[in-house]
């Protein structure tokens, strides 16, 4: 069964300081790894989709890194509007390509 | 271009009633998919649709149903609701029966009375 952990569950920061969100997996083959970002009360919008491990990608405070076990979610010098759930969800090759998702991590950035 | 709509956003029923939640996916996707998400058991996978056929179906009893047209509008319906069925439910699309990305609507807020 494909499995999700993400950590840590609650992340507070202050504006400018860098930190990473963690996502580790289990999958019977990946076919890909997603970044969401949820708002209160809002649908999770994508971030990233990563494929093979040693692949980055970067939107604008964020980078996404993948390894065979793990991805993380750096952000770089984060801003209050940084706050929200970030999700890390998996995709198996072969099957329902019904992704799993983690529980999320909830990221508050103080002024 | 559009992305995924849902209608309603919120919505207040009284248990015993029945819902329906009705979903655009973004023009050209074909597999629409249903999430309920709630504080305690984060994201779960309802069920898929593509080319209006059911093609997965999550743990969900059988008060939870749904169906797509051939436009690939989508809707899900609730019967018979319970108090534990407040919820965010979203629906998601996603291009074809590759695996690529899925994108998510707004979602609509089930409160059930």
């Amino acid at each position: 069964e494909d499995q999700v952990t993400q950590s840590p569950e609650a992340l507070r920061l202050q504006e400018g300081e860098s930190s990473s969100l963690n996502c580790s997996y289990t999958v019977s083959g990946l076919r890909g790894l997603f970044w969401y970002r949820q708002d209160p009360g809002k649908g999770p919008e994508f971030l990233f989709t990563l494929y093979s491990a040693g692949e980055e990608k970067e939107k604008e405070r964020l980078k996404a890194t993948l390894t065979k076990k793990e991805s993380f979610l750096h952000i770089t010098a984060p801003k209050p509007e940084d706050s929200a759930t970030y999700l890390c969800a998996v995709q198996a090759r072969g099957g329902s390509y019904i992704p799993t998702f983690g529980r999320g991590t909830s990221l508050i950035v103080h002024p | 271009k559009a992305g995924v709509t849902q209608t309603p956003r919120y919505l207040i029923k009284t248990r015993g009633q029945q819902v329906t939640l009705s979903c655009s996916p973004i023009s050209g996707h074909r597999s629409v998919s249903w999430y309920q998400q709630t504080p305690g058991q984060g994201l779960q996978f309802l069920f898929e649709y593509f080319s209006e056929t059911q093609r997965n179906k999550g743990n969900f009893p059988g008060r939870f149903s749904g169906r797509q047209f051939s436009n690939s509008r989508s809707e899900m319906n609730v019967s018979t609701l319970e108090l534990g069925d407040s919820a965010l439910y979203l629906c998601a699309s996603m291009a074809d029966s590759s695996g690529n990305t899925i994108y998510f609507g707004e979602g609509s807020w089930l409160t059930v009375v």
